[in-house]
């Protein structure tokens, strides 16, 4: 099982549309999550954290159940600026297994918004 | 507040050539890491430092090398090019417990 796992996409949707990204990890471990976005042909850019009560900013969403090890990214309304690849990272605490707390990233799944 | 500065943006190499990709960090991060990302791949860890003078390996290390003489720098070394590292190579640098923060990246061409 791979550490990191998302959803394949592409997902092609219409503005104004509501889409939900889903990501899986396999360390128990791991105590910081992340939703990163990047654009084609650019840096992974900081969307958002994920905290275990879940939180909001703005249109999205993000939701994290560590009995399940899985987190979710929701965004709401759709814009043509949303389209993007979305990368779900993860990182183990510090002392685990050596990893000095590096992020693990998905492969990313890739949001069309159409207008 | 440059962030992380990549360098060069865009490079191509002969098979067997050897050159230094730099980064620089201006926020005083503890951390640096080197990451190539292939299509299909996602992003990969090269190699990654947690301090002046402390360096390891993460997940594809070979045929690369790392120093880290100081805070700022991360200089991340090709010594024999193969068309195997053709690639975006992503330099990062985070605080303790804090996001990472990418540098432009650098897109590789080995021939």
């Amino acid at each position: 099982r791979k550490e990191v796992e998302q959803d394949p996409g592409p997902f092609n949707v219409p503005e104004g549309a509501t889409v939900a990204f889903n990501c899986t990890y396999s360390n128990s471990a791991s105590q910081s999550f992340f939703w990163y976005r990047q654009d084609c042909r650019k840096e992974p850019k900081l969307l958002m954290s994920v905290y275990s009560s879940g939180n909001e900013d703005g249109r999205f969403t993000a939701q994290l159940n560590r009995a399940s090890q899985y987190i979710s990214l929701l965004i709401r309304d759709s814009k043509l600026s949303d389209s993007a690849t979305y990368l779900c990272v993860v990182r183990a605490h510090m002392n685990y297994g050596g990893s000095q707390g590096n992020l693990i990233f998905g492969k990313g799944t890739k949001l069309s918004v159409k207008p | 507040n440059a962030g992380v500065t990549q360098t060069p943006k865009f490079q191509v190499l002969k098979t067997g050539q050897s050159m230094t990709l730099q980064c620089a960090q201006d926020m005083n991060h503890e951390y640096m890491s080197w990451y190539r990302q292939d299509p299909g791949m996602g992003l990969r860890l090269i190699h990654y430092s947690v301090g002046a003078g402390i360096t390891d390996q993460g997940e594809v290390p070979n045929g690369y090398n790392v120093s880290r003489s100081t805070t700022e720098d991360f200089p991340l070394r090709l010594l024999s090019a193969a068309p195997s590292q053709t690639s975006v190579y992503f330099c990062a640098s985070r605080g303790t417990n804090q996001p990472q923060h990418f540098g432009d990246g650098t897109r590789l061409s080995i021939l």
